[in-house]
C-alpha cells in the first residue's frame, strides 16, 4: 500500500498570501495518478487537481499542482476567503487508493 | 448537471448491517464507475472499493472484505453499499463518488454523505 504523507499539517495564512502544500509518497506514484481535493466544512470532497497538474473543470487558476515520483505540490497562488479548508492529496495508481492524512489551511 | 444523492442518515447497534444509496443523474450511469469512501470524525479519508455500473464488477479495500458489498440497479440509476457486522468504529461520514469513466479512479463528482452512526 502507498502511504501518502502530507505537510505541514496546518498552515496559517492571510488573504491575499501563497500556500504550499506537500504531498510525499512511500514509492513512486505516476504523476498521471495523483489528485488533490478540498474540503470545506460541512462538505463533501471537491477535486481540485487530477495527473498532478490539470486543473478539474470550474478551479480557478490560482490553483496549481506540481511534482513527480514520491513529490507533489499543490500551490495556491493568492488565498481567498473560501480557500481556507482541509486538502487531500491521493494516488489512484495502484490499488488500494490511499488518501493524505490532510492539511489544514486556517486564516492567521 | 451531474449529481450524485445519497440516502439518509442511519443509526444501527454494533452488529447490525446498513445500506446505503447514491442516486445518480445527470450522466449515463452506465459508463462511469463508482467508488465509496468514508470519513470518522475528525478523521481523513478512507477508500473503501468500486464498482463498475457497466458490467458490476467490483474492486474491494482489503481490510472490508467480507464486510461490504457493493452494487448497482441500472434501471434506476442507483448505486448500494451495504456494510455488514457493524462495529462502533464503523462510526463515519460516507461518501459515494463517481470515477472518470475510463478506469482512472479520481472522483468527481461526489455525494452529499451519509452518516452512519453505530452505537449501543
Amino acid at each position: 500500500e502507498i502511504v501518502l504523507t502530507q505537510s505541514p499539517g496546518t498552515l496559517s495564512l492571510s488573504p491575499g498570501e501563497r500556500a504550499t502544500l506537500s504531498c510525499r509518497a512511500s514509492q513512486s506514484v505516476s504523476s498521471t495518478y495523483l489528485a488533490w481535493y478540498q474540503q470545506r466544512p460541512g462538505q463533501a470532497p471537491r477535486l481540485l487537481i487530477y495527473g498532478a497538474s490539470s486543473r478539474a473543470t470550474g478551479i480557478p487558476d490560482r490553483f496549481s499542482g506540481s511534482g513527480s515520483g514520491t513529490d507533489f505540490t499543490l500551490t495556491i497562488s493568492r488565498l481567498e476567503p473560501e480557500d481556507f479548508a482541509v486538502y487531500y492529496c491521493q494516488q489512484y495508481g495502484s490499488s488500494p487508493l490511499t488518501f493524505g492524512g490532510g492539511t489544514k489551511v486556517e486564516i492567521k | 448537471q451531474v449529481q450524485l444523492v445519497q440516502s439518509g442518515a442511519e443509526v444501527k447497534k454494533p452488529g447490525a448491517s446498513v445500506k446505503v444509496s447514491c442516486k445518480a443523474s445527470g450522466y449515463t450511469f452506465i459508463s462511469y464507475g463508482i467508488s465509496w469512501v468514508r470519513q470518522a470524525p475528525g478523521q481523513g479519508l478512507e477508500w473503501m472499493g468500486w464498482i463498475s455500473a457497466y458490467n458490476g464488477n467490483t474492486n474491494y479495500a482489503q481490510k472490508l472484505q467480507g464486510r461490504v458489498t457493493m452494487t448497482t440497479d441500472t434501471i434506476t440509476s442507483t448505486a448500494y453499499m451495504e456494510l455488514r457486522s457493524l462495529r462502533s468504529d464503523d462510526t463515519a461520514v460516507y461518501y459515494c463518488a463517481r470515477d472518470d469513466g475510463s478506469g482512472s479512479y479520481r472522483f468527481d463528482p461526489w455525494g452529499q454523505g451519509t452518516l452512519v452512526s453505530v452505537s449501543s
